[in-house]
């Protein structure tokens, strides 16, 4: 079955930026996700790719994709002390249908 | 706005006590989930609905109950048979194009007393 890992904890200096990665194991993923979980709070979808995209840019966050290797990865530029929450990556096929299929996250920690 | 509505926010369980636990959103999504969260872990899928009255078993269904009466509403039952209920309990429904994703509620956490 579908399988996606992700390293447990990462820590940075703010300002620094950060780099979270993520490899998963389904060829037929469509979506793959970036969502963030602040302490006590539910899932926030921070972006997401097309498989068909090497990389997309969105103000602080880029998301580079190596369909090949099946390998993601997401960087924060200039981290603060808001970005520390944990990051979980999250793949998927086509359709509604299909369900999302999480990584165990990877808690960002941002120290001064 | 639209978004996914959990209630409530913490719920306390005594031993063999059933509890349900709320979801509603106002996204007009056709499919909805329940997870699980323990400390330190990731999601664990207990449950899934892809359309009214329609339902499938997750992952740790084992346990738990689901009903799909609404489109708005999914809540999830966690019966005396579930040995180790304390967790924090998540609800999201899925968007449609062009993500896909997911949108999530803000938890439910549980706790056995």
């Amino acid at each position: 079955g579908e399988d996606v890992e992700q390293s447990l904890f990462l820590s940075v200096r703010e300002g620094d930026s950060s780099v979270i990665n993520c490899t998963y194991t389904d060829s037929s993923s469509t979506y793959l996700y970036w969502y963030k979980q602040e302490p006590g709070a539910g899932l926030q979808l921070l972006t997401y790719i097309f498989s068909n995209m090497d990389m997309k840019q969105d103000q602080r966050l880029t998301v580079l994709l190596n369909k090949k290797d099946k390998h993601l990865s997401l960087r924060i530029a200039d981290t603060q002390t808001g970005d520390s929450a944990i990051y979980f990556c999250a793949e998927s096929r086509t359709g509604t249908a299909s369900k999302l299929t999480f990584g165990t996250g990877t808690r960002l920690q941002v120290t001064l | 706005d639209g978004g996914i509505t959990q209630s409530p926010k913490y719920l306390f369980r005594k031993e063999g006590q059933n509890v349900t636990l709320s979801c509603e959103q106002n996204l007009n999504h056709d499919a909805m989930y329940w997870y699980r969260q323990d400390p330190g872990q990731g999601l664990r899928l207990i449950y899934y609905s892809q359309i009214v009255n329609d339902f499938q078993k997750g992952d740790i269904a084992e346990g738990y109950s689901v009903s799909r009466e609404k489109k708005e509403s999914f809540p999830l039952t966690v019966t005396s048979a579930q040995k180790n209920p304390t967790a924090f309990y998540l609800c999201a429904s899925r968007d449609r194009a062009p993500n896909y994703g997911y949108t999530f509620g803000s938890g439910t956490r549980l706790t056995v007393v």
